[in-house]
């Protein structure tokens, strides 16, 4: 079975500090990998998605970076974080082909 | 543009009683639809998915409808308890591999009173 995985669960940085997410997928080869936001409240965005190693795809401009250095390894990175970086932040994957999207448990950042 | 609306924003039932949340999209074309039941401070994780074909499809007391000539879905929950507190959330997806075809709802956040 496939298992997804993300850490931390809470993070708490300060401004201007670096940010490093990781999400990484077992039981499944060359998935579809995507990094959302969620503001308090509020729906869910989505910030970048890749369809392989070493591709990533950005769907809005900001503060934030990703990067897929192994097929199943997916990072979401800040060098400097805003304050409105603060939110949840999902990893999510689904098979290639299909857009069933399966999400993992989340990281709630707070930048204080 | 594509957009899905969800209502209410919020809703607040007691426990036992019954309820039902709207999802109403203009996404284009159109591939499936599907609600998400999100606890707090948790990842969505998917309740039903549904077809262009399809009008209704159960996952225990969770029953969700689909009229795709209205673009209109709708989710019913049946005897409610205290664990299904929680945002639900629309999620619409149109003919495509990657997540930028993904419109997702507001979600509505659901609160079962004992």
């Amino acid at each position: 079975s496939q298992t997804i995985h993300q850490w931390p669960a809470t993070l708490v940085q300060p401004v201007g500090s670096p940010l490093s997410l990781e999400c990484t997928v077992e039981g499944t080869s060359n998935p579809n990998l995507y990094w959302y936001r969620q503001a308090a409240g509020r729906g869910l965005q989505l910030l970048f998605y890749s369809v392989g190693i070493g591709q990533i795809s950005s769907e809005v401009p900001q503060n934030l970076s990703a990067s897929r250095p192994q097929d199943r390894q997916f990072i979401l990175s800040s060098k400097k974080l805003l304050l409105s970086d603060s939110g949840f932040y999902l990893c999510a994957w689904s098979v290639q082909g299909k857009n069933i999207q399966y999400f993992g448990a989340g990281t709630r950042l707070s930048v204080l | 543009k594509n957009q899905v609306e969800q209502s209410p924003q919020s809703l607040i039932i007691l426990e036992g009683k019954n309820c039902t949340l709207q999802c109403n999209y203009t996404v284009s074309p159109f591939s499936n639809l599907r609600w998400y039941k999100q606890d707090t401070g948790r990842g969505p994780v998917s309740l039903t998915i549904m077809t262009f074909s399809e009008n209704t499809k159960s996952n225990g007391r969770y029953t969700a409808t689909l009229d795709a000539d209205t673009k209109q879905s709708s989710l019913h929950i049946t005897a409610s308890q205290l664990s299904d507190s929680a945002s639900y959330i629309c999620v619409v997806s149109g003919n495509n591999n990657a997540g930028n075809m993904l419109t997702f709802g507001g979600g509505t956040r659901l609160m079962v009173k004992p």
